[in-house]
């Protein structure tokens, strides 16, 4: 099964910062990768598949990139609605897997 | 409007059976692989398994053969996950989610495994 690692586990951050959270995948997946959030209480919300393609209805701050096992997700200006758990998911191979998550906090 | 609509909390004892339904709505329901995802308190997402609902077509990840049960009733448009004997190590909240239908790009097609509808979710406490 392919691993995937999320760095980092934790981080705080302002309104308008510039956020960047890093998965990296145990083998090569090219560019299979989703990104979801996930707010407390709430079901996982698709951000981003194959790496970069935005899900339709995701505000353009959020982007994703990379390919093969490093990718990373990067929201260029926080907004208060952000603040959740991101979890990356490798979408290659069988099983899929998900990254422990990384919760993002308001400093 | 496209929905995944999952039954209520439950609590029940270790060894008890239970079947937890998804009933979506707003799109044509066997075209679609349904999955399941496992929450468990305070932890991340665990695949469980998929089905298409078309021909029942059925794959569990490897960490929940034999534990779990996914099954489809097409005349309902509702998608089951159900457990023979509970165990309180079961004690998660359950998503059920819709697989992308593909992606697209360069002339060419693909699925991948990933899920761009989630329902609600539904809570299960194993406790005696």
């Amino acid at each position: 099964d392919i691993q995937m690692t999320q760095s980092p586990s934790s981080v705080s951050a302002s309104v308008g910062d510039r956020v960047t959270i890093t998965c990296r995948a145990s083998q090569d997946i090219s560019s299979w990768l989703a990104w979801y959030q996930q707010k407390p209480g709430k079901a996982p919300k698709l951000l981003i598949y194959a790496a970069s393609t935005l899900q339709s209805g995701v505000p353009s701050r959020f982007s994703g990139s990379g390919s093969g096992t490093d990718f990373t997700l990067t929201i260029s200006s926080l907004q208060p609605e952000d603040f959740a758990t991101f979890y990356c998911q490798q979408a290659n191979s069988f099983p899929p897997s998900f990254g422990q998550g990384t919760k993002l906090e308001i400093k | 409007e496209v929905q995944l609509v999952q039954s209520g909390a439950e609590v029940k004892k270790p060894g008890e059976s239970l079947k937890i339904s998804c009933k979506v709505s707003g799109y044509t329901f066997t075209n679609y692989w349904i999955g399941w995802v496992r929450q468990m308190p305070g932890k991340g997402l665990e695949w469980m398994g998929i089905i298409y609902p078309g021909d029942s077509d059925t794959r569990y990840s490897p960490s929940f053969q034999g534990q779990v049960t996914i099954s489809v009733d097409k005349s309902m448009s509702t998608a089951y996950l159900q457990w023979s004997s509970l165990k309180a190590s079961d004690t998660a909240m359950y998503y059920c989610a819709r697989r992308l239908l593909g992606y697209c790009s360069g002339g060419s097609c693909r699925t991948l495994y990933v899920f761009d509808i989630w329902g609600q979710g539904t809570m299960v406490t194993v406790s005696s």
